[in-house]
């Protein structure tokens, strides 16, 4: 129980496209979800807190109109990075909590912005 | 706030060989989680443990067993006859209660394990 499914798990895209990345609860709603980027080598960094039907929650320094989450219903959050660069090739990872405190991960995505 | 140190970036360990890595947190809560994840190259994030701060019982599982200790706020996993597939990036991770009402997780830097053959 208590899968969170991510999609795509790669894209490549153009400088100056967007890019958005799906965050599912398959068999549990999430009302809590959220995003972490990690660069390489590094550690997985916060970027936003995602509540259903409400706005997102950024950590500071994190540029909410370049980074727009939505979390449309309990089960599905998107991250969308708009007018993609190559500084924001990295992994990003979803997350979601669920009843019993636990917390579960998407298999996260790889952007290559070229 | 929060921090979970985990002060090895590296270890290299024969096959065989038993290795643990430390993680040391801080917090200001009383009730928190303590997690360990594994992110092999692959890079998917692969679930290992969750400890809530009630409970300091030691676990074993397998080859690998956890050590938490409050006096110390340490929380170390050891692999015991450690194997090439565990080579990987362990996470030690702590959350605690948000002011919005859910948990909020703090990762560590990270421990990158290489078992040699």
């Amino acid at each position: 129980g208590a899968v969170v499914s991510q999609h795509p798990s790669r894209v490549i895209c153009k400088s100056g496209t967007s890019v958005k990345i799906e965050c599912r609860s398959l068999d549990f709603q999430a009302t809590t979800m959220f995003w972490y980027r990690q660069f390489p080598k590094q550690s997985l960094m916060l970027m936003a807190t995602s509540n259903e039907g409400s706005k997102a929650t950024y950590e500071q320094g994190v540029e909410k109109d370049k980074f727009l989450i939505n979390h449309a219903s309990l089960t599905l959050s998107t991250l969308t990075v708009t007018s993609a660069h190559p500084e924001d090739s990295s992994f990003y990872i979803c997350s979601a909590t669920y009843w019993d405190g636990g917390y579960t991960f998407g298999s996260g995505t790889r952007l290559t912005v070229v | 706030a929060q921090k979970v140190t985990q002060a090895q970036t590296e270890i290299s360990v024969v096959e065989k060989e038993d290795v643990t890595l430390d993680c040391v947190y801080e917090t200001r809560d009383t009730t928190y989680y303590l997690f360990w994840y594994k992110q092999p190259p692959s890079g998917e994030l692969v679930f290992l443990i969750r400890r809530n701060s009630f409970d300091e019982q030691n676990e074993i599982s397998g080859r690998y067993s956890w050590n938490f200790q409050k006096s110390t706020s340490s929380f170390n996993f050891t692999i015991t006859a450690s194997q090439v597939v565990d080579s990987a990036v362990y996470f030690c991770a702590l959350s605690e209660p948000y002011s919005g009402g859910y948990q909020k997780v703090t990762f560590g830097t990270g421990t990158k394990l290489q078992v040699i053959p």
